[in-house]
């Protein structure tokens, strides 16, 4: 079957850095979203990889190794405005997406 | 341009009542895709439209489920005869085209709840 894993939440504090790993097992590979979602709000769209490596914008970078299964969302500089979910979601032979639960990410002061 | 739109917002249904969702796309994207999500959960992928034409339903839950596009456009997903476990948000999202890697934009989502 097809699996997206992904912790289920995390605490950091302002100012730090965070990373939220995402392995997954999927029919295929067509590259990986990452997106964020705010409660009680829609998702957004913050990365694509699907070569392996390290893609950076602002204090937002993604990784992907695509031999691993494996693709990590560092955050920089917290700040409170970053307490939300991430969603990793994978693009399968299809062109469909299969979502992770998300990851719950707590700042605190 | 403006963004997703869907409609309701919000809605309170008794179970056994028919349901019907409404999602307007970004003009110009003929993918449109419909998702579930229920509290603390990931997205349900449910289906999933290219123009008017549905290539891949596999998600809806059962026959109760129903989506329609047309003109290349709006799509309203119904739900007959509600159930408590339909309780959930609904999402829309669409993206220029399907079939390849095209980031995928989202409406605010219908909030469905089924007493």
């Amino acid at each position: 079957g097809q699996n997206i894993d992904q912790p289920t939440e995390m605490t950091a504090t302002e100012g730090a850095i965070v990373q939220i790993n995402c392995t997954y097992q999927t029919s295929g590979f067509n590259g990986l979203f990452w997106y964020q979602q705010h409660a009680g709000e829609a998702p957004t769209f913050l990365s694509y990889n699907v070569l392996d490596g390290l893609e950076e914008k602002g204090r937002f970078s993604s990784f992907l190794s695509r031999s691993k299964g494996y693709s990590y969302l560092l955050l920089k500089e917290l700040q409170m405005k970053d307490s939300a979910s991430y969603l990793c979601a994978v693009m399968d032979s299809n062109y469909q997406l299969i979502w992770g639960a998300g990851t719950k990410l707590i700042i605190k002061p | 341009g403006a963004g997703v739109s869907q409609s309701p917002s919000n809605k309170v249904t008794e179970k056994g009542k028919d349901v019907e969702l409404r999602c307007d796309p970004i003009s110009g994207h003929t993918a449109l895709y419909w998702y579930r999500q229920s509290l603390g959960q990931g997205l349900e992928f449910l289906i999933y439209f290219q123009g008017n034409s549905a290539p891949d339903k596999s998600g809806l839950p059962s026959d109760r489920f129903s989506a329609e596009r047309t003109g290349g456009s709006v799509s309203t997903l119904t739900i007959q005869r509600t159930q408590q476990e339909d309780s959930a948000v609904y999402l829309c999202a669409s993206s220029l085209e399907g079939g390849g890697p095209y980031e995928q934009y989202f409406g605010p989502g219908t909030r469905l709840t089924v007493t």
